[in-house]
């Protein structure tokens, strides 16, 4: 089955740093690539949505300069956290479309802004 | 935003129970999905359901949908302490790109043995 590789699982840095999260598709190609956040016990909220090649699309209330997303190849999606901070905290998740496959999520990366 | 609620919120039973949540949603929908969720971790794909399906069985998971009421029921039956997790729903709207989904608010279930 389809497999999305999403990397860091976890990962700790300072305020004011930035913080990259790579979401790869394994065994297939995704034409498209979400990105979620979702706070503790909550839900998953979709921050912004990445076809390779152009600009990523986001969602009302998400700041494009402060999470950017590229999406460079067919395979590879990356968000970039920039000059995180503590509210920045929160489990990110990606998904991957494509191949037929369907929806595939990866297994999510954990910041903490400390 | 999400798109709609689920409930129960939270949801606790003993092994050998079935366990119901329901979940409800506010646009028009190509599918609807539900997704289970163990404690930080990723999300694993339960089972989807067309909006002109109206009931879809995957083993021991029975889903149901009404499009007239916008809601959606997911039943787990003969529960087991494995299926301790948080089960969301998440729709993909009838306008929205493909792969694009909404989730629920989720209900966190507990199967105590």
């Amino acid at each position: 089955g389809a497999v999305v590789s999403q990397h860091p699982s976890w990962v700790i840095c300072k305020s004011g740093t930035s913080v990259k999260i790579e979401c790869r598709s394994l065994d297939f190609q995704a034409t498209t690539m979400f990105w979620y956040r979702q706070f503790p016990k909550q839900s998953l909220m979709l921050m912004a949505t990445s076809n390779e090649g152009s600009k990523a699309t986001y969602e009302q209330g998400v700041e494009k300069d402060k999470f950017l997303i590229n999406h460079a190849s067919l395979t590879l999606s990356t968000l970039t956290v920039t000059s995180a901070h503590p509210e920045d905290s929160s489990f990110y998740i990606c998904s991957a479309v494509g191949g037929g496959y369907g929806y595939t999520f990866g297994s999510g990366t954990r910041l903490t802004v400390v | 935003s999400q798109q709609g609620e689920e409930d129960p919120q939270a949801l606790s039973i003993q092994e050998g129970e079935n366990a119901t949540m329901n979940c409800s949603y506010k646009t028009s929908i190509n599918n609807l999905q539900w997704y289970r969720q163990n404690s930080g971790r990723g999300l694993v794909h339960l089972i989807l359901i067309r909006s002109n399906e109206r009931e879809k069985h995957s083993g021991r998971l029975r889903v149901t949908l009404d499009t007239s009421k916008k809601s959606s029921s997911l039943l787990i039956t003969a529960s087991r302490a494995a299926d301790t997790a948080s089960y969301f729903c998440a729709t993909e709207g009838a306008t929205d790109s493909w792969g694009k989904l909404q989730f629920g608010a989720g209900t966190q279930v507990v199967v105590t043995p």
